[in-house]
């Protein structure tokens, strides 16, 4: 039972363009969501991350949405660069009960930015 | 500051043998996780680390085991190696306190183990 859903294993797009990276999740005690970036032969790198309380989280050209009601975020990369090509995945984890560090990953993105 | 660092990078095992990864944390983590890699599964959750005790464990079998020593180092062991079993091995590290709210692991490298 995947409780962490990246329900596109890639995507391409134009350098200068939108990407947009998807993710949902089904478990409601999650309250705490990350990005984390992955390149071949390295560990995941952190990106960005968004509380439940909020709806939006911006780091330069990295925006994360979540909307709470359909149990969804996004990665936004504005624009994007060749350099962003790389794995990304969504990771969820909730803060009670010491969990905070057990984090539920999806499967991943493999994000392809064409020059 | 240094990174987290695993060893070994690399290594061939086959079915029926154990095998031990090593992890050493960020200076000053206390926390150290494990996760698991497989094409396509995501990273799967192994066990937490914090001060020598395990806090959280992931569904796994018991042939799955870890440790974390005085200094924060950790360890993970495999036993009765199995087909299923390889993967890459991540560590991460996260810190300072035992429960705050910053759930921001640093990996390393991770191990990639091949079972034959």
């Amino acid at each position: 039972d995947q409780q962490v859903k990246q329900n596109s294993p890639s995507l391409s797009v134009q350098e200068g363009r939108i990407s947009i990276l998807n993710c949902d999740y089904t478990n409601s005690m999650f309250d705490y969501f990350l990005w984390y970036k992955k390149y071949p032969a390295e560990g995941p790198t952190f990106l960005i991350s968004i509380s439940s309380i909020k709806d939006k989280n911006e780091d330069g050209r990295f925006t994360v949405f979540l909307n709470k009601s359909a149990k969804h975020l996004s990665l936004h990369i504005v624009p994007s660069q060749p350099g962003d090509s790389a794995v990304y995945f969504c990771a969820a984890s909730g803060s009670r009960d010491g969990s905070a560090r057990q984090l539920t990953f999806g499967s991943g993105t493999q994000l392809t930015v064409l020059p | 500051k240094a990174g987290v660092t695993q060893t070994p990078r690399y290594l061939i095992k086959t079915r029926g043998q154990q095998v031990t990864l090593s992890c050493s944390p960020i200076s000053g983590h206390r926390s150290v996780s494990w996760y698991q890699q497989t094409p396509g599964q995501g990273l799967q959750f192994l066990f937490e680390y914090f001060s020598e005790t395990q806090r959280n464990k992931g569904n796994f079998p018991g042939r799955f085991s870890g440790r974390q020593f005085s200094n924060s180092r950790s360890e993970m062991n495999v036993s009765t190696l199995e087909l299923g079993d390889s993967a890459l091995y991540l560590c991460a590290s996260s810190g300072p306190g035992p429960s705050s709210g910053a759930n921001v692991l640093t990996f390393g490298a991770g191990s990639r183990l091949t079972v034959l």
